[in-house]
């Protein structure tokens, strides 16, 4: 079974502060995992994916995520927080079945910066 | 290309009113699903359809029914609206990994 668990459901963090949020995934098999974005009254943006290929995984807006097997985490991080980055920011796993990928979300952390 | 579309945006029911969510998507994918958010419980899946012609259960499926009406079309209904079921939902349809989303239906149920 899959499942991911991230903690903190609200993150504060001054403009220019690091970004830190956390995500701990479970799965039987090699996982897929990824980061989502949600910006006010829209739907999910993919931020990043993790394929197997290298542990550090760069995606848009700054952002980059590593995998760590031994810890079973995909935590999110950006240097430097910008206004534009606040937002709700959602950590999924997949795992392929015999009826396609299935995505599992975790409950999401509601990011704010802080001018 | 229009990628995933939704209609309506927002929609206010009555308890035990029916209404139909409308998913379209012009990627020519096989699989669409349907998701429902609602605060601090993150995305769960409430149906979806691996290929045209077929559906399967997700995490949450009661009190709802789909079809899929072609390759393109996905539809969520509701035959008698609950208030457990004001939530907003996400069509989506993936391609391999990549999971692409629809604007999204806020609905309300009095």
């Amino acid at each position: 079974a899959q499942s991911v668990t991230q903690l903190g459901s609200h993150v504060s963090v001054s403009e220019g502060a690091l970004v830190l949020l956390r995500c701990n995934y479970s799965s039987s098999v090699p996982p897929y995992l990824f980061w989502y974005v949600q910006y006010p009254n829209q739907g999910l943006q993919l931020l990043l994916k993790y394929t197997s290929a290298a542990t550090l995984v760069k995606g848009i807006n700054g952002f980059e995520a590593e995998f760590k097997k031994s810890e079973t985490s995909f935590h999110l991080t950006k240097p430097s927080a910008h206004m534009s980055d606040a937002a709700e920011y959602f950590c999924a796993v997949s795992a392929y079945t015999n009826t396609g990928n299935q995505f599992y979300f975790g409950t999401g952390t509601s990011l704010t910066v802080i001018p | 290309n229009a990628g995933v579309t939704q209609t309506p945006k927002f929609q206010v029911l009555k308890t035990g009113q029916s209404m139909t969510l409308q998913c379209a998507q012009d990627m020519n994918h096989n699989s669409m699903y349907w998701y429902r958010q609602d605060p601090g419980m993150g995305l769960r899946l409430i149906y979806y359809s691996a290929s045209e012609g077929t559906t399967d259960k997700g995490e949450v499926p009661n009190g709802y029914n789909v079809s899929r009406l072609n390759k393109r079309e996905f539809s969520l209904r509701l035959e008698s609206a609950a208030p457990s079921q004001t939530s907003v939902y996400f069509c989506a349809s993936p391609s391999g990994l990549d999971q692409f989303f629809g604007p999204g239906t806020r609905l309300t149920v009095l």
